[in-house]
Parts: C-alpha cells; structure tokens; sequence
C-alpha cells in the first residue's frame, strides 16, 4: 500500500526547545491526521487537517496540510516533559484508507 | 466521553493457541480496525470492517481472523499462535463516510512463547 516517510524516527531534546517533524508520501491525500501515543497507550487524535495548505493549531501545536496534499508537518513549541511520546502522522485518501507512518518518537530531557 | 475498549492490556499464549483479541466501541461506530504495532514498523493494518457481519483483510491478514457479530464490538482471532505474532494490538473505530479521523483503544500487548 502507500507508504508515508515519516521523520526523524526519534528526537532527543531539551526542555524549552521547538520541534519539528513531518511526513512524505508519493500518494495524494484528502486528510491530514496527527496523533500522539503516550507510553502504553494508544494514539490519540491532535490536530486533523482537510484542506492543502491548511494552517491549525491546538495549544502549542501547530500543523500544516502541504500544497501539493503529499506531505504535511508538524511543530510543537516550547517542549514540556509530557510532550514524551511517539507522534504519529497518517493520511486519508478519497477510498477512506488511512495509512500511518512509522513516528517519531520524542523524548524531552528536563 | 467515547471509548474504545480492548478487553486485555497484557497476555501471555503459548505457540499454538487460539487466542481472542476483544474490542467493544460505545460511539455507535459503522468503523472499525485491527492494527498491530512494531517497532520501527508503525502501525500496519490487519483487518477492518464497515458493517456488522462485514470485514475486508488489510495489510497483514495472514494467521489473523475476525468476527463483527455486533456492531459495536470487532474481535481479532488468532488461529494458532506463533511468536512472530508477539506485538501491540490496537483496535479503532470511525463513524462512516470519509474523512474521520480514528479512536483507538488503549492497546494488548500480546507475547507468545
């Protein structure tokens, strides 16, 4: 199936710090997704994305749905030690598949 | 606040069991999946279904089965357990239509020996 390049696989950062990561396809989406997974849990929904270039935010948060709709980023600011976690893009195509990248997986040193 | 509940957190099967993986959703849901989560592999889909008594193989379906007898519950079965099955599992649902993102539940970490 499509395949999304997620990146980095992992980041190691201090507390306070911006971080960046972001998400490739050679395939089209229709929708956006960002999710979160704390240790031993599962994903959770952040930010969803519908329309190409599209701009949101929630909290310190921020993603964008990229202009040509195969790629899109997301940033978190002024990192907290609870921003731990693996983060996970995935996108919707027009037959309702979601596919998800690999994470990146964020670890915040107080 | 909307759920989904997967019936076991941790499990421990020896090789050659049959073992039932439980997901029960209270939103009313016509969605639901099966993933399983590898390191470095992310999350790779293994059955979903979009209708009671309805389901379609995803990624990785082989050894893997399904049953959707009722609509807000999807179970995951494993015909005979084998130590490359040894993962996360994580259950999700969606309302129909295009465009919603997923709920997933909290996950079973399934080891086999």
């Amino acid at each position: 199936g499509q395949q999304l390049n997620q990146s980095p696989q992992s980041m190691f950062i201090q507390e306070g710090e911006d971080v960046s990561m972001n998400c490739t396809s050679s395939s089209i989406f229709n929708t956006w997704l960002w999710y979160k997974q704390d240790p031993g849990e599962g994903p959770v929904l952040l930010i969803a994305l519908y329309k190409a270039g599209e701009l949101t935010s929630n909290g310190r948060l921020t993603a964008q749905f990229g202009i040509t709709r195969k790629d899109s980023f997301l940033n978190i600011s002024a990192s907290i030690p609870s921003d731990v976690g693996i983060y996970f893009c995935a996108g919707l195509n027009n037959n309702n598949d979601m596919r998800f990248g690999a994470g990146t997986r964020l670890t915040v040193k107080p | 606040d909307v759920k989904v509940t997967q019936s076991s957190r941790y499990l421990v099967k020896r090789t050659g069991e049959k073992v039932f993986l439980e997901c029960v959703q209270d939103m009313d849901h016509e969605n639901m999946f099966w993933y399983r989560q590898d390191p470095g592999l992310g999350l790779r889909l293994i059955y979903f279904s979009y209708d009671v008594k309805m389901k379609e193989k995803g990624d990785i379906p082989e050894g893997y089965s399904v049953s959707r007898e009722k609509k807000e519950r999807f179970s995951l079965i494993l015909e005979s357990a084998s130590t490359n099955q040894t993962s996360m599992y994580l259950c999700a649902s969606s309302e129909g239509g295009v465009g919603y993102g997923y709920t997933f539940g909290s996950g079973t970490r399934l080891t086999v020996v």
